[in-house]
């Protein structure tokens, strides 16, 4: 099985910070990689897909870039809006990493 | 508008059975791949299962591989989720989500909100 690891597990940050999410797989996965969004008592939410392609809608300050076992998720400027778990996915066989938390520091 | 709308989940003992429901509406059913993901509460996704648009291809988790079948009726734009030998740690809330392509090899790109699932005597 492939292994999704994140990190950090939690982020404290400010409004306005450049936030930077860690996801390692256990093997190479190509650019097989999306991350979620997900807040409170909500379902999950595409953000990017192919590693870093920006799914329809998502505002331009996340980007995901890396390839093969390394990824990142990038948010530019933190906004309110943006407090919430993220999850890295790979989709060869869909496992998903344990998320990251961002929270207001 | 897309959506997805799950149903069946409820309150159930270990052992038994539950079939969940997903109705979709808003796009072309048959023409994408469809997963089931839970979540255990306060904990992350697990992907569950995964059905490609013609049902010809089919995955599940190791945890849930020889309980659960998935299934799909493109006639009705319906997806399915039969969970047999239900555990206390089946519990979660149980997604569904469709697939950006058809082969269900591609992300989620529209989530439903959620059927509980709750394994206990």
């Amino acid at each position: 099985d492939i292994q999704m690891t994140q990190s950090p597990s939690t982020l404290s940050a400010s409004v306005g910070d450049r936030v930077t999410i860690t996801c390692r797989a256990s093997q190479s996965i190509s650019s097989w990689l999306a991350w979620y969004q997900q807040k409170p008592g909500k379902a999950p939410k595409l953000l990017i897909y192919k590693a870093s392609s920006l799914e329809s809608g998502v505002p331009s300050r996340f980007s995901g870039s890396g390839s093969g076992t390394e990824f990142t998720l990038t948010i530019s400027s933190l906004q309110p809006d943006d407090f919430a778990t993220y999850y890295c996915q790979q989709y060869l066989k869909w496992t998903f990493g344990q998320g990251t938390k961002v929270e207001i520091k | 508008e897309v959506q997805l709308v799950e149903s069946g989940g409820g309150l159930v003992q270990p052992g038994r059975s539950l079939r969940l429901s997903c109705a979709a509406s808003g796009f072309t059913f048959d023409d994408y791949a469809m997963h089931w993901v839970r979540q255990a509460p306060g904990k992350g996704l697990e992907w569950v299962s995964g059905i490609s648009w013609n049902s010809g291809s089919i995955g599940y988790a190791d945890s849930v591989k020889g309980r659960f079948t998935i299934s799909r009726d493109n006639a009705k734009n319906s997806l399915y989720l039969q969970m047999n030998s239900l555990r206390a740690e089946d519990t979660a809330l149980y997604y569904c989500a469709k697939d950006k392509g058809g082969a269900a090899t591609h992300a989620f790109d529209i989530w439903g909100q959620g059927t509980m699932v709750t394994v206990s005597s």
